[in-house]
């Protein structure tokens, strides 16, 4: 069965400094994969997708990612977190003849420190 | 352009009470899904509907029901709560294989 991996149940970090949340999957066919992000009491915002081509991939609030097949993985990083990325993130992979289905991982919580 | 809209927004139910959960949308697309959100257990997928009149379970369906009312609206029932259903439910859609728009949950609370 497919599964998505996310290691850090909590990471907590200073404001300004850079940031990685990490994200394994485990497919047999060619994945498709986002990162959205839930902030307290709200649904879920997309943040980035990759469905093929450059392997790294920009999305909104200056996060990117970078798929990385021989690894599995597809981790999200920010240069330079602000207070205001507090929030749960969420990794989530498809693949192609999966129903549109989605999987998800089960979230990394952010804490920002000031 | 509203989005993914739910209703209701909150819900205290008793067990044993059924209810019935709404969730429209105006993006023209033909895929929706129904999820549950618990502490430490990411989004479980409940049930979904890749197009107009057809559903299919997806890895939690047991206790509910669903019906594609037309390519619009997509409804979760809840025959009979139980404590366990305690959760916060997600409505979502997609076209094929692109971005899955999710609503803003409805929060379920069953005693």
């Amino acid at each position: 069965a497919q599964s998505v991996t996310q290691p850090d149940i909590h990471i907590t970090v200073s404001e300004g400094a850079s940031l990685e949340l990490r994200c394994n999957y485990s497919y047999g066919a060619t994945p498709y994969l986002f990162w959205y992000v839930q902030s307290p009491g709200q649904g879920l915002q997309l943040l980035l997708k990759y469905f093929s081509g450059d392997t790294l991939v920009q999305g909104i609030k200056g996060f990117e990612a970078e798929f990385k097949r021989s690894q599995s993985s597809f981790n999200l990083r920010k240069p330079s977190v602000h207070w205001s990325d507090a929030a749960e993130y969420f990794c989530a992979v498809g693949f192609t003849g999966g129903g549109n289905k989605l999987t998800f991982g089960t979230g990394t919580q952010l804490k920002v420190e000031l | 352009n509203a989005g993914v809209t739910q209703t209701p927004k909150f819900q205290v139910l008793k067990t044993g009470q059924s209810m019935t959960l709404q969730c429209a949308q105006d993006m023209n697309h033909n895929s929706m899904y129904w999820y549950r959100q618990d502490p430490g257990m990411g989004l479980r997928l409940i049930y979904y509907s890749a197009s107009e009149g057809t559903t299919d379970k997806g890895e939690v369906p047991n206790g509910y029901n669903v019906s594609r009312l037309n390519k619009r609206e997509f409804s979760l029932r809840l025959e009979s709560a139980a404590p366990s259903q305690t959760s916060v439910y997600f409505c979502a859609s997609t076209q094929y294989q692109e971005t899955q728009y999710f609503g803003p949950g409805t929060r379920l609370l069953v005693l």
